[in-house]
């Protein structure tokens, strides 16, 4: 069965005080997977497309690697401006599934 | 200028009645989406629209009925409502023809709440 499991559920952090986000995923085919940022009250805003093993992709403190079982939002940094829902989705032969999504609070 | 803009933000009614979100997007995209965003923050697709026509109908109860009149637009109008209703309605579109396929704009929800 098709799923997407995100870890932590919640993240606080100090501001600097880098850390990384998980996305664990199973699926048949993969054909991309996808990071987005929600804020409260707001909609998910696109971030990043990954689509194979290997790949990464970077913006301004965030970046985002992809192996074939998972992939990890390293954040390096952070800033208040940071804290948000970050949300992973994935792509599949037949789906496009989002995870539950890790809420990250950066403190000052 | 909202690339994707929904109306109303709130929705506050009672048991039975019906309502309607309205959607528009303005990036020319030619697929949109209704997803509902439960308590949880799970977000579940609901509908998909590619060019005025229906391709995804996720197991969605009948009271639910998405209408586009055109590829800018996609409103949902929700007969009889139920107390399990209640969630954030988020419209979406993609650039991408095939439905569930790439990065999803969306916008910025509407909150439904049935007493």
């Amino acid at each position: 069965e098709d799923q997407v499991t995100q870890s932590p559920e919640a993240l606080r952090l100090q501001e600097g005080e880098s850390s990384s986000l998980n996305c664990s995923y199973t699926v048949s085919g993969l054909r991309g997977l996808f990071w987005y940022r929600q804020d409260p009250g707001k909609g998910p805003e696109f971030l990043f497309t990954l689509y194979s093993a290997g790949e990464e992709k970077e913006k301004e403190r965030l970046k985002a690697t992809l192996t074939k079982k998972e992939s990890f939002l390293h954040i390096t940094a952070p800033k208040p401006e940071d804290s948000a829902t970050y949300l992973c989705a994935v792509q599949g032969t037949y789906k496009y599934i989002f995870g539950t999504g890790t809420r990250l609070k950066v403190l000052a | 200028d909202t690339a994707v803009s929904q109306t109303p933000k709130y929705l506050v009614t009672q048991m039975g009645n019906d309502k309607s979100i309205k959607c528009e997007q303005n990036l020319g995209h030619d697929t949109m989406y209704w997803y509902k965003q439960d308590s949880k923050k799970f977000l579940k697709i609901m509908f998909s629209y590619n060019n005025k026509e229906l391709i995804i109908n996720e197991t969605v109860p009948n009271r639910f009925s998405p209408k586009s009149p055109d590829k800018a637009h996609l409103n949902l109008h929700i007969n009889s409502l139920e107390l399990g209703d209640s969630a954030v309605y988020f419209c979406a579109s993609s650039p991408h023809l095939s439905p569930n396929t790439g990065e999803l704009f969306f916008g910025e929800g509407s909150r439904l709440t049935v007493l």
